[in-house]
């Protein structure tokens, strides 16, 4: 079936806006990762979805980050008043079950904060 | 705390050379390691992954990597690189089932391969 779609691709934003990047996975996936990537960075991961449920958010770098899923399908990623350094690529990755599973890609959101 | 090191940010190698990017990582437990591929606009995608069994891993496009666990790397190798593997290639390490592990990965960040015709 389709992949793991992600939109908007590009977003501009002035410093202090609110954002939504949204993500689909591919249908019947119950595990969902979000990642970011800075410029010149590896991927650093955000929050973990099992169905609707977030049991990792480890990764959320400020609680101006939120994230929401709903049921085993789309999930929103939330940035409260942008700051400049939040601006990267965002990663959206669903798998079948979690742990065991490859995890497969979408093509990402590019974040840019004037 | 979990990381991974890409020693090489950014490789120049003409057709037909040999490839190895090297990866190490620190974690003291049983890992899960991958390598994945971002070939120029396209998703990122799983190239090959190890979880048990023979330290030597092959993958797909001709890509194998070997786990040395004394030395915690994960080295890429491809014995004869063509154009089309200009792409830029990260090494992920996870931890073991259960003990909380969600399954996240953690990323080095990235080598850059360049591969002249």
């Amino acid at each position: 079936g389709a992949g793991v779609s992600q939109s908007p691709s590009n977003k501009v934003t002035e410093k202090g806006k609110d954002v939504e990047l949204r993500c689909d996975p591919i249908s019947g996936h119950t595990a969902l990762y979000w990642y970011r990537q800075r410029l010149g960075q590896g991927l650093e991961f955000l929050i973990y979805f099992q169905g609707n449920s977030a049991p990792d958010k480890s990764g959320l770098p400020s609680d101006r980050f939120s994230a929401e899923r709903t049921g085993e399908s789309v999930s929103t990623l939330t940035i409260q008043r942008t700051q400049q350094e939040d601006s990267a690529v965002y990663l959206c990755a669903s798998s079948p079950t979690g742990y065991t599973d490859t995890q497969y890609f979408g093509p990402g959101t590019r974040l840019t904060v004037l | 705390a979990q990381s991974v090191s890409q020693h090489n940010h950014h490789v120049i190698l003409s057709e037909a050379a040999s490839l190895e990017l090297g990866c190490n990582y620190s974690y003291g437990g049983t890992v899960n390691l991958f390598w994945y591929v971002q070939y120029p606009g396209q998703h990122l995608q799983l190239l090959l992954k190890y979880f048990s069994g023979d330290p030597l891993v092959k993958g797909i496009k001709g890509f194998e990597a070997e786990f040395i666990k004394s030395k915690f790397s994960f080295n890429l190798r491809k014995p004869s690189v063509q154009w089309s593997d200009t792409a830029e290639y990260f090494c992920a390490v996870r931890g073991p089932y259960g003990s909380g592990n969600t399954g996240k990965l953690i990323f080095g960040q990235g080598t850059t391969l360049q591969v002249k015709p």
